[in-house]
């Protein structure tokens, strides 16, 4: 069975441009999150979405991150524009309910440089 | 306040013996899930054991174990003949059951790494 998929695992890009990450959550999944992992914070929510409906977005850092899930098999992050504070990790997670024993399927992450 | 605190930055055991990794957490809600999850150097992150508020028993996953107080608020991640292969950062996670935008949520500590030595 596919994980969750993320693309691209590694991003290198020059400050001031745009960066899309990309996640496809387990087939049947209904909740998708986002995190950001960095040494100074650690793993920190950005964002999640239950049922394609962003529910909580209040780690999102500022105006420059902006995430979709336009439907139940794919999602975005968007940074616009990039700085080089913005150097992380970047999970995407899924789950099939938020409640009970249901464990986060996390993706394999996308390493991000911003220059 | 933290919600989960790990206070060990870093252990280390031998391996074949047993560690146990700390966790407190601090909520008020009566209804939550406590995790951990596994992340190895590769930095992917694999879930290893789930312990629910209500569970009469300390969970256990083949050689993984929790060790929960719920009057301490603590819920300790017992490895017993530690591996080579265990050698990780160990993360503890707490999901409220609460109500709204908080319902789902994990909140993570900081991480204790693991280091197994022969």
């Amino acid at each position: 069975d596919a994980g969750v998929i993320q693309s691209p695992r590694h991003e290198v890009t020059e400050m001031g441009q745009e960066v899309t990450l990309r996640c496809k959550p387990i087939s049947g999944h209904n909740s998708l999150f986002w995190y950001r992992q960095t040494m100074m914070r650690g793993l920190e929510l950005l964002i999640y979405f239950n049922n394609n409906v962003p529910i909580d977005d209040s780690g999102m850092p500022e105006d420059r991150f902006s995430a979709k899930m336009p439907n139940a098999s794919f999602s975005t992050l968007k940074i616009q524009p990039s700085e080089p504070r913005d150097s992380a990790v970047y999970f995407c997670a899924s789950s099939t309910r938020v409640q009970g024993a249901e464990e986060q399927y996390f993706g394999p992450g996308t390493r991000l440089t911003v220059t | 306040a933290q919600k989960i605190t790990q206070t060990q930055p870093g252990m280390f055991v031998q391996e074949k013996e047993a560690v146990t990794l700390d966790c407190t957490y601090d909520t008020s809600d009566p209804s939550y899930g406590l995790f951990w999850y596994k992340q190895p150097s590769s930095g992917e992150m694999i879930f290893l054991i789930y312990q629910g508020s209500y569970d009469q028993q300390n969970a256990t996953e083949g050689r993984y174990s929790l060790n929960f107080q719920k009057a301490r608020k603590s819920a300790n991640l017992v490895i017993s003949a530690s591996q080579l292969g265990d050698s990780a950062m160990y993360f503890c996670a707490m999901r409220e059951g609460g109500r709204g935008s908080t319902l789902g949520r994990l909140y993570f500590g900081r991480g204790t790494q693991l280091t197994v030595w022969p």
